[in-house]
């Protein structure tokens, strides 16, 4: 079955440890997204890649990095720089196809104590 | 920064009421489109609006992208519970990246 995997599903972490969640996806998409979703906020866009090796900058990436080695791979580190890293994080990729969806893993909560 | 602006932000109805959701840009929009993530899911897509005017069907649900193409509505006849969740508006930018409103939680009451 094709689709997004995120994992880990749930994770808890101390406060100032670095944090890398996976998201791998077998669509063949060239783009990838990551997304933070708090209560009342909507989905904020961390950062996102259309190739491999290229990536840019979304609306929240302070405290935030990613890298994009392979076409199915785009993980995101929460550094220990992100004031309040505790939020659901959602990986997402995007086929350019006509009707222009995204297609979204099941979400990574993150919760430092 | 987010350029949609989407209400309610919350809204609660009874069990066979209608609901309806507005998103609105102070800019036009090339096109726009809705996802509905369930409580604990994620969000899935639901529709992409193109043209000026356009308005789609989906069994009980109608979206409506404005003649200026600055605003959208997707509206709900006849709730049920499994239309529970929140619906979201999103704009993509050109061939790059998509923008997310803020959502509105639809809760059912029975």
């Amino acid at each position: 079955d094709g689709g997004i995997t995120q994992s880990p599903k749930y994770l808890f972490r101390k406060e100032g440890q670095n944090v890398t969640l996976s998201c791998e996806q077998n669509l063949n998409h060239d783009a990838m997204y990551w997304y933070r979703q708090d209560p009342g906020q909507g989905l904020r866009l961390i950062y996102y890649s259309q190739i491999v090796n290229d990536f840019q900058k979304g609306d929240i990436a302070e405290g935030y990095s990613v890298s994009r080695e392979k076409k199915e791979s785009f993980p995101l580190t929460v550094t220990s720089a992100q004031k309040n890293p505790t939020a659901f994080y959602l990986c997402a990729s995007w086929g350019r196809t006509i009707t222009g969806e995204l297609f979204f893993g099941e979400g990574s909560r993150l919760t430092v104590l | 920064g987010q350029q949609v602006m989407q209400i309610p932000q919350y809204q609660h109805v009874q069990e066979g009421e209608d609901f309806t959701t507005y998103c609105n840009s102070s800019t036009t929009l090339s096109n726009i489109q809705w996802y509905k993530q369930r409580p604990g899911g994620h969000p899935v897509f639901l529709i992409q609006l193109v043209k000026s005017g356009e308005v789609k069907k989906q069994k009980r649900l109608t979206f409506q992208f404005g003649e200026a193409k600055k605003n959208s509505s997707l509206h709900i006849t006849a709730t049920q519970t499994t239309d529970v969740g929140t619906y979201f508006c999103a704009e993509p930018k050109g061939n790059d990246k998509i923008i997310f409103g803020k959502g509105t939680r639809l809760h059912i009451l029975p």
